[in-house]
């Protein structure tokens, strides 16, 4: 089972603060998930990245894929207190079972 | 926008009973998925239906495990004999294709067991 490790595991910033999350493992992935999960609720897909090298955009928040499809990160610009949230990342293995394995998460609070 | 159902969002039960978790996926998915998030702990896969049978599943999904699609529209997770260790939150989901599409997850049943 190939392992997500992400960082940091918490973070508390103010708004309008800018941050990056990251998400690394030792294995290569086909493609890598980025989710959003609110307390008492199912993770939210917010992105699929599959390219090696590739970056995505949504709104204020910027994924990238590492060039070696190892590690992935999340920036976000000017954050605002309506997303805080577990932010996990998910990957399939390249050649392995497309299930996907988890990350254990960063639990992001962003403070008016 | 469609969106994955699940009921009832808590239950308790006593160790030893058997529970159904309920899920109405999107319509017209054709990939569904079992998964638990024990509290404080990461979400982990136990199950994947398609083409009405299991496709795969984990360690964790043993004997006491069983899933079901008894109507073309509802998809069951059953435990036959619950332990504490069951108690966890568990998340239905859905996909058009496999992994690449993504899944949309329900809001999950808490299971508490007692």
């Amino acid at each position: 089972t190939q392992l997500l490790e992400q960082s940091p595991q918490f973070l508390s910033i103010q708004e309008g603060e800018n941050l990056t999350v990251y998400c690394n493992s030792s294995s290569v992935f086909s493609s890598l998930q980025w989710y959003r999960q609110e307390p008492g609720e199912g993770p939210v897909l917010l992105v699929t990245v599959v390219t090696g090298g590739e970056v995505k955009k949504l709104k204020r928040l910027t994924f990238q894929f590492g060039d070696a499809r190892k590690d992935s990160s999340l920036h976000i610009t000017a954050a605002q207190p309506g997303d805080t949230g577990l932010y996990l990342c998910a990957g399939a293995r390249r050649g392995g079972s497309y299930i996907p394995t988890f990350g254990r998460g960063t639990s992001l609070i962003v403070h008016p | 926008e469609p969106e994955v159902t699940q009921t009832p969002s808590h239950q308790v039960t006593q160790m030893g009973q058997e529970v159904i978790l309920r899920c109405v996926p999107i319509s017209n998915h054709l990939y569904f998925y079992w998964y638990r998030q024990i509290l404080g702990q990461k979400v982990e896969f136990l199950v994947s239906f398609y083409n009405n049978e299991i496709s795969e599943k984990s360690e964790i999904f043993d004997d006491q495990f069983s899933v079901e699609r008894p109507d073309g529209s509802n998809f069951t997770l059953k435990i036959r004999s619950t332990k504490l260790e069951d108690s966890a939150m568990y998340f239905c989901a859905s996909s058009w294709g496999d992994w690449g599409y993504g899944y949309t997850f329900g809001s999950g049943t808490r299971l508490t067991v007692v």
